[in-house]
């Protein structure tokens, strides 16, 4: 158990319609990524937020967006679904951006249909 | 393109057998780290590596972060089929930066 929860593990839905990821970093990690991975894109690097900050952003598509809250939880909010963004979501934390390991929460698979 | 090559894609090993996977970048890395996924979980780290040179070992694996800090290698001698994963290198351009992934190496290790 890395520390990192993610809900829900799996998501059905239908095109054109909105979902809200939601991850709560293990205690104490300041830092929350957001990734995507599919079969043919590997892990994709979203976004980054750092103490309720944006701090890097990555391939993410304009109608998905994030924001990490006061008690450092961290949603990712994907609208207008298409089938391509099927895939799994990974959300990472870790105790600051500086070298260090980030953790891994088991994912919410999205299923676009 | 990818910022971080990984090769090969596949490999499909005896137990018992030696392995390496090599991952490359023409970008200078702050920092370069090593993870190892299963199926249906979030990857786990093996390694990080932050100096040009650098040699690690964990076991019956060994990394290695090139000199110019663009390359790395996962060394794995004596294969088992728990060695059986995704392993993905993942770096930081610079202290502060995000953490890009490569598409990572499947690596299937039989008995």
């Amino acid at each position: 158990d890395s520390g990192v929860t993610q809900t829900p593990k799996h998501l059905i839905t239908a095109t054109g319609q909105r979902v809200t990821l939601r991850c709560s970093p293990r205690s104490g990690d300041l830092s929350v990524y957001w990734y995507q991975q599919s079969l043919d894109q590997g892990l994709q690097f979203l976004i980054q937020y750092y103490n309720g900050e944006e701090r890097a952003k990555g391939n993410i598509l304009e109608r998905f967006s994030a924001q990490q809250f006061p008690d450092l939880h961290s949603e990712l909010n994907l609208s207008s679904l298409e089938l391509g963004d099927s895939a799994l979501y990974f959300c990472a934390s870790s105790a600051t951006s500086v070298n260090t390991e980030a953790f891994f929460g088991q994912g919410t698979r999205l299923t676009v249909v | 393109t990818q910022l971080l090559e990984q090769s090969p894609q596949f490999l499909s090993i005896q137990e018992g057998e030696n392995l390496t996977v090599y991952c490359n970048s023409s970008s200078v890395f702050s920092s370069l780290q090593w993870y190892r996924q299963e199926p249906g979980e979030g990857p786990v780290l093996l390694v990080t590596v932050v100096t040009g040179g650098e040699v690690k070992k964990l076991k019956r694996l060994t990394f290695q972060f090139g000199d110019a800090r663009k390359d790395s290698s996962l060394h794995i001698t004596a294969a088992q089929p728990g060695d059986t994963g995704l392993y993905l290198c993942a770096g930081r351009l610079d202290s502060w930066g995000k953490l890009q992934f490569g598409a990572g190496t499947q690596v299937v290790v039989t008995p």
